[in-house]
């Protein structure tokens, strides 16, 4: 059974640190997005990468978030440096180009003191 | 631009009872719809999608949608509501033109009594 997995699953950290997420994409899917769940803004598309290459990270705050997939097993999010309203859950999922379904993993909850 | 509204953020029935969440959305061109469903802590999983086949859908776990265009609707329905259906659901739009991007409703919360 094929799965979307991330890790960590839970992190707390203080304000200033950095925080790195991994995302393991199902196998054989070229797409990977990251999405980040609050309570008042819902489910926001962060990035979006098809083949390895970034196509959108218009949702991502630029001075602090990164994305990045070093190869195709593998994509991080880093927040660098840490503020409390990061706080989070972050979400990866995976697809195919040419199919429209996308497959969540289930997410690394964030919390910045 | 795109929008998908979820008409209802929270929903009650009791179990054994119709299950009936709303969702409307707005575009210039039919989109492929949605429904995911989240159980408390975990991840998004999805329960059906249409894409401009059959107007009525069926999922997993005996849920079902029907797409109307005439009423830019995708409502989410089941016979009878089981106390594992608790979850959050969201109605979520896919518009090709924007590089597979989804738009999400804001999401419903049910809840099933005994």
């Amino acid at each position: 059974d094929a799965r979307v997995t991330q890790t960590p699953r839970h992190k707390v950290t203080e304000m200033g640190q950095e925080v790195t997420m991994r995302c393991q994409p199902i196998l054989g899917h070229n797409t990977v997005f990251w999405y980040r769940q609050t309570m008042m803004q819902g489910l926001e598309l962060l990035a979006y990468f098809r083949n390895r290459a970034p196509l959108d990270d218009s949702g991502m705050p630029k001075d602090r978030f990164s994305a990045e997939m070093p190869d195709a097993t593998l994509a991080t999010l880093k927040i660098q440096p840490s503020e409390p309203r990061d706080s989070a859950v972050y979400f990866c999922a995976s697809g195919f180009s040419g199919e429209e379904t996308q497959y969540f993993g289930p997410g690394t909850r964030l919390l910045v003191l | 631009a795109q929008s998908v509204t979820q008409l209802d953020s929270h929903v009650s029935v009791s179990e054994g009872t119709p299950v009936l969440l709303r969702c409307n959305y707005s575009s210039s061109y039919s989109p492929s719809l949605f429904w995911y469903v989240q159980h408390p802590n975990k991840g998004l999983q999805l329960l059906l999608k249409y894409t401009s086949a059959a107007t009525l859908v069926k999922g997993i776990n005996g849920f079902e949608a029907e797409f109307k265009k005439s009423e830019t609707s995708f409502h989410l329905t089941k016979p009878s509501a089981h106390m594992s259906d608790a979850a959050e659901y969201f109605c979520v739009a896919l518009k090709k033109a924007a590089g597979n991007k989804l738009t999400f409703g804001g999401g419903t919360r049910v809840l099933v009594k005994p």
